[in-house]
């Protein structure tokens, strides 16, 4: 069965430090890989997807299958983009989505 | 509606009663999804409706747990003889079928508290 871990619960930066929150997946197959985010009082939603291959909110991952892993990061943190960010695999069936346990980012003045 | 709906946004009830949670998804959305969210925690699915496909009901954490889905459209999450660790944020999400499919548009979550 598929899983996805995301080792830090926490992770605390300063304002323009780099940030890379780390996310490693377990999946024999060849899977798609998500990044979802909450911010405060929002709806989680969609950050970006490996296939897309695209900075979003300066936000870039890159799936590694050798270590099968897709970090998430940014070089200049911004106070802004403190939220919950949740990993997510899809399996190439077609089917459901399954998340990580997610890292809640602060970003400090 | 402009997006996923869910109700009630807060429900309190007492050991023991049965509660009903009900999504109403984004409208040519074929697919539907219920994960819960326990305080702290991450999102732990529960179930999975696609088109008319026989639902993926392989995280419902026990029989008390059902849910329900009218064609293509709103589906309920019955929870029976509601436990006090039943206490969490049910969220659904809907998505498309083909390029989209994979981004999951969520709702706010309904807020279950058993006392």
């Amino acid at each position: 069965a598929q899983r996805v871990t995301q080792p830090e619960k926490l992770l605390s930066v300063f304002k323009g430090a780099p940030v890379e929150l780390k996310c490693n997946y377990s999946y024999s197959g060849s899977p798609e890989l998500f990044w979802y985010v909450q911010y405060s009082r929002q709806r989680l939603q969609l950050l970006l997807r490996h296939i897309s291959r695209e900075s979003i909110k300066g936000f870039t991952a890159d799936l590694n299958k050798g270590e099968t892993s897709f970090h998430l990061k940014k070089p200049f943190a911004q106070e802004e983009d403190s939220a919950m960010y949740y990993c997510a695999l899809r399996t190439t069936s077609g089917s459901r989505l399954t998340f990580g346990e997610g890292t809640q980012l602060t970003v400090n003045p | 509606g402009a997006g996923v709906s869910q109700s009630p946004s807060n429900k309190v009830t007492e050991k023991g009663k049965d509660v009903e949670l009900r999504c109403d998804p984004i409208s040519g959305h074929t697919a539907l999804y219920w994960y819960r969210q326990r305080l702290g925690q991450g999102l732990e699915f529960l179930i999975y409706f696609q088109g008319n496909s026989a639902p993926d009901k392989s995280g419902l954490p026990s029989d008390r747990f059902s849910a329900e889905r009218t064609g293509e459209s709103v589906s309920t999450l019955t929870i029976q003889r509601t436990q006090q660790e039943d206490s969490a944020v049910y969220l659904c999400a809907s998505s498309p079928l083909g390029r989209g499919a994979g981004e999951l548009f969520f709702g706010e979550g309904s807020r279950l508290t058993v006392l």
